[in-house]
């Protein structure tokens, strides 16, 4: 049973309208991230919060809105997306720290399809 | 500048047969963290091993090891007797050793298919 959950599992949205992921990890991690997986692509990293503080925002468009209310949740708000934004959505958690092990626990991702 | 290089994208093995994948990397840090991931067609990934730079000894888990090349910075996994299940893809990735740096750079990924 993985730590790190995710919701919807797959998301079908139009053009218009506004979703939010949500990703919950109960491994008792300080740091979060949110993936992008496009077809065939490597991974990009979106976003990272650390002790529910952004560390990281790889330039990401602002119709992308993350929020990190606790570390124990994380959450991706979705508006006025494009069709290349369709893709599978990772989040991830990780203990906070500067050792360079630092394994990172995936859930199983939201397939988003936008039309 | 791409930091990992996976430079199979598909591969086939014959169950019970071990197959390698190839990974090449990209730092100037002296510590740094090598991670191998399965993501099977599910979309969850999977913690396979993990290689520090400072290791002496390559990481082994299992039926996975990680045949580390410091000089030629490569990172090389090891899946040994293959299983059906084995079938997925799998990334590399590397963490460098920043201590405000928690981001994983991951390899565009390989495709290992087990034939019975």
């Amino acid at each position: 049973e993985t730590g790190v959950t995710q919701t919807p599992r797959h998301l079908v949205m139009g053009m218009t309208n506004k979703k939010s992921l949500k990703c919950e990890q109960h491994l008792g991690h300080n740091a979060m991230y949110w993936y992008k997986q496009s077809a065939k692509k490597p991974l990009e990293l979106m976003f990272v919060y650390s002790l529910e503080e952004r560390v990281e925002n790889n330039s990401v468009p602002s119709r992308f809105s993350p929020e990190c209310p606790n570390s124990s949740h994380l959450f991706l708000h979705l508006h006025t997306l494009q069709p290349e934004d369709s893709a599978l959505y990772l989040c991830a958690s990780s203990p906070s720290g500067g050792s360079s092990y630092n394994e990172q626990f995936f859930g199983p991702g939201t397939r988003l399809t936008v039309l | 500048a791409q930091k990992i290089t996976q430079t199979q994208p598909g591969m086939f093995v014959q169950e019970k047969e071990a197959v390698t994948l190839d990974c090449t990397y990209d730092t100037s840090d002296q510590s740094y963290g090598l991670f191998w991931y399965k993501q099977p067609s599910s979309g969850e990934m999977i913690f396979l091993i993990y290689q520090g730079s400072y290791d002496e000894q390559n990481a082994t888990e299992g039926r996975y090891s990680l045949n580390f090349q410091k000089a030629r910075k490569s990172a090389n996994l090891v899946i040994s007797a293959s299983q059906l299940g084995d079938s997925a893809m799998y990334f590399c990735a590397m963490r460098e050793g920043s201590s405000n740096d928690y981001k994983l750079s991951f390899g565009a990924g390989t495709t290992v298919t087990v034939r019975a």
